[in-house]
């Protein structure tokens, strides 16, 4: 099974700044990665897909990179409604499996 | 506009059953392979089962296989998940999603308790 490993578990930024999340892959699964964003009493919603390509929609600051084993995920000039949990999803290969989240503070 | 209505979750009891439903709209349920996914506070998100376009291929979770059935009927736009021998560790919220696109319901509460 490949496992997703996602850092930072949990971080606090303010706005206008630049924050980046990270996604580890135990194997290569190529650019088979999306970036979801949840806020509480809501179903996730996907920001990224294909590692770096935007979702229709989703604000210009959101950004995707990385291929293989490496995927990063940053949100530039950050905005109080980015305050939410974000997560990885690797679908190359089942099961699919997802980072552990990220929870986004703004301050 | 995209809909999944899930719905069949409710309280039940260690080692008993519940079968969801997922009502889909809004895209072409036919040609869409098609997801379970859970979650909780303490795991957060577990892909649980996919099913192929045709219904013709499965795949479930190591946690919840042999125990799990995904299923559904495409004359219906119906997604299906029944479940048995549950446990306590099942107790989650029950997501329909084609998770290569960006298609999720809202969900549906499973409690396993006695």
């Amino acid at each position: 099974d490949i496992q997703m490993t996602q850092s930072p578990s949990s971080l606090s930024a303010s706005v206008g700044d630049r924050v980046t999340i990270t996604c580890r892959a135990s194997q290569d699964i190529r650019n088979d990665l999306g970036w979801y964003q949840q806020k509480p009493g809501k179903a996730p919603e996907r920001l990224i897909y294909a590692a770096s390509s935007l979702q229709s929609g989703v604000p210009s600051r959101f950004s995707g990179s990385g291929s293989g084993t490496e995927f990063t995920l940053t949100i530039t000039s950050l905005q109080p409604e980015d305050s939410a949990t974000y997560y990885c999803l690797q679908h190359s290969s089942y099961p699919y499996t997802f980072g552990q989240g990220t929870k986004l503070e703004i301050k | 506009d995209v809909q999944l209505v899930e719905s069949g979750g409710g309280l039940v009891q260690p080692g008993g059953s519940l079968r969801l439903s997922c009502a889909a709209s809004g895209f072409t349920f036919s040609s869409s392979p098609m997801s379970w996914v859970r979650q909780t506070a303490e795991k957060g998100l577990e892909w649980v089962s996919t099913i192929s376009s045709s219904g013709g291929t499965t795949y479930y979770a190591d946690s919840v296989k042999d125990r799990f059935t995904i299923s559904r009927d495409n004359s219906k736009n119906a997604l299906y998940l029944q479940m048995s021998s549950l446990r306590a560790e099942d107790t989650a919220l029950y997501y329909c999603a084609r998770v290569t696109t960006n298609y999720w319901g809202q969900g549906t509460l499973v409690t396993v308790s006695s």
